[in-house]
């Protein structure tokens, strides 16, 4: 079965300061990962997804993620963070059919 | 806008009362899927349905149900409710076993509060 951690609950960064929010996950074959992002009150939004190719993603609002399959890593990245990224974070393992697995999150703060 | 449509956005409640929570995935989505997110437990997977069918099960309770029906949405039925299931509950469906994997779109989320 897949598992996701995230290592970090909390991270506070200063607008304009880049971040880097760290994931990793347990599954025996080629998986499926998943950043989703979730403001105050909302639902979650995908931000990016890796599937098969380059292992360096894009995704929407300036993040990008890359997949370090040596390190059963998928780390989320942004080169200058602004506040309006302030939110819950989330790592995700699917298997591509019925599984699906999220990481218990990571909130972060950005201070102006 | 994910497409994925849930009701109420709000429902307060008193203890073991019963409530119903409605969810209408996207389009052409075959699969959803409800989770409970609350401040002490986090992002919690409840259950899944496929096509009308149960698919997996998660840390849901016997209290809770759920349902598809033929036209694909989906209801959540809390029952005896309890201070503690005051939380957010959120919907998501997606297209399992498809080409583009099983990414899930989340609904705006239901909250509920018993008092």
């Amino acid at each position: 079965a897949q598992s996701v951690t995230q290592p970090d609950i909390h991270i506070t960064v200063s607008e304009g300061a880049s971040l880097e929010l760290r994931c990793n996950y347990s599954y025996g074959a080629t998986p499926y990962l998943f950043w989703y992002v979730q403001s105050p009150g909302q639902g979650l939004q995908l931000l990016l997804k890796y599937f098969s190719g380059d292992t360096l993603v894009q995704g929407i609002k300036g993040f990008e993620a890359e997949f370090k399959r040596s390190q059963s890593s998928f780390n989320l990245r942004k080169p200058s963070v602004h506040w309006s990224d302030a939110a819950e974070y989330f790592c995700a393992v699917g298997d591509g059919g019925q599984n699906f697995v999220f990481g218990p999150g990571t909130r972060l703060s950005v201070l102006p | 806008d994910s497409g994925v449509t849930q009701t109420p956005k709000h429902l307060i409640t008193a203890t073991g009362q019963r409530v119903t929570l409605r969810c209408s995935p996207r389009s052409g989505d075959l699969s959803v899927y409800w989770y409970q997110q609350s401040l002490d437990q986090g992002l919690q997977f409840l259950i899944q349905y496929y096509n009308g069918e149960e698919r997996a099960k998660g840390n849901i309770l016997e209290r809770f149900s759920a349902q598809q029906f033929p036209d694909l949405h989906s209801e959540l039925n809390l029952s005896s409710l309890e201070l503690g299931d005051s939380a957010l509950y959120f919907c998501a469906s997606s297209v399992p076993l498809s080409g583009a994997g099983n990414e899930q779109f989340f609904g705006p989320g239901t909250r509920l509060t018993v008092l």
